[in-house]
């Protein structure tokens, strides 16, 4: 059981180039979510996914795009890459809810530590 | 969504008992109060979670008031290998979870 497993770990890009981060999960999760971490500003939502077909824009969402078309996977799509999209990525996922305890229990990734020059 | 509030940093030292407390004035009738741990280079990792009074496991205990505007992380005896951010996290089934800033808790030795 892999739990959520992100690619690359490391990436260097230069302004203007795309890329996407890739994040998969084998818990059957439907909750699937992006997070950046800067220094200083905690864990920042970029956006999430309630199941295949579903996305929706988080608090920090310019720049980024994303698809769901499998329960698995929800890639994360930089289409131009800006300097200030340097950053360490997290993708998390969580079971169904159902409004139980289990609404806040987020697996994380291990983190994609991006740099844009 | 309910915002948090915690302390940047706090430091211990080894074999004390730690507390680190999160203000969540905004919180709703079915949010549930999560904290995680992260360690650097690594993603946060889940401890604890409650939802009123008293919860424990074998890693931390967490304290919630009565009017849960409040919770604090109870690390007892902590160690070097405590050193690590520790967020707190409010939400019930909510889509976006959003977390704070953290507090960076320094064991010393």
């Amino acid at each position: 059981n892999a739990g959520v497993t992100q690619t690359p770990k490391f990436q260097v890009l230069k302004t203007g180039q795309s890329m996407t981060l890739q994040c998969a999960q084998d818990m059957n999760h439907e909750y699937m979510s992006w997070y950046r971490q800067d220094p200083g500003m905690g864990l920042r939502l970029i956006h999430y996914s309630v199941g295949a077909g579903i996305t929706d824009q988080g608090e920090v969402p310019n720049g980024y795009n994303v698809s769901r078309s499998t329960t698995e996977d929800f890639p994360l799509r930089l289409l131009s890459a800006a300097p200030s999209q340097t950053s360490v990525y997290f993708c998390a996922s969580r079971p169904p809810t159902g409004g139980t305890s289990g609404a806040n229990v987020l697996t994380f990734g291990a983190g994609s530590r991006l740099t844009v020059l | 969504l309910a915002k948090t509030t915690q302390p940047i940093s706090m430091d211990s030292y080894e074999g004390q008992e730690v507390n680190i407390t999160c203000s969540h004035n905004n919180i709703a009738t079915n949010d549930y109060i999560t904290w995680y741990q992260q360690f650097p280079s690594q993603g946060p990792r889940f401890i604890i979670q409650g939802y009123k009074t008293k919860v424990t496991n074998e890693v931390a205990s967490l304290f919630i008031p009565a009017d849960r505007k409040s919770s604090t992380l109870s690390l007892p005896r902590v160690s070097l290998s405590d050193t690590a951010v520790y967020f707190c996290l409010v939400g019930g089934s909510a889509r976006q979870l959003t977390f704070g800033s953290g507090t960076q808790l320094t064991v010393l030795p």
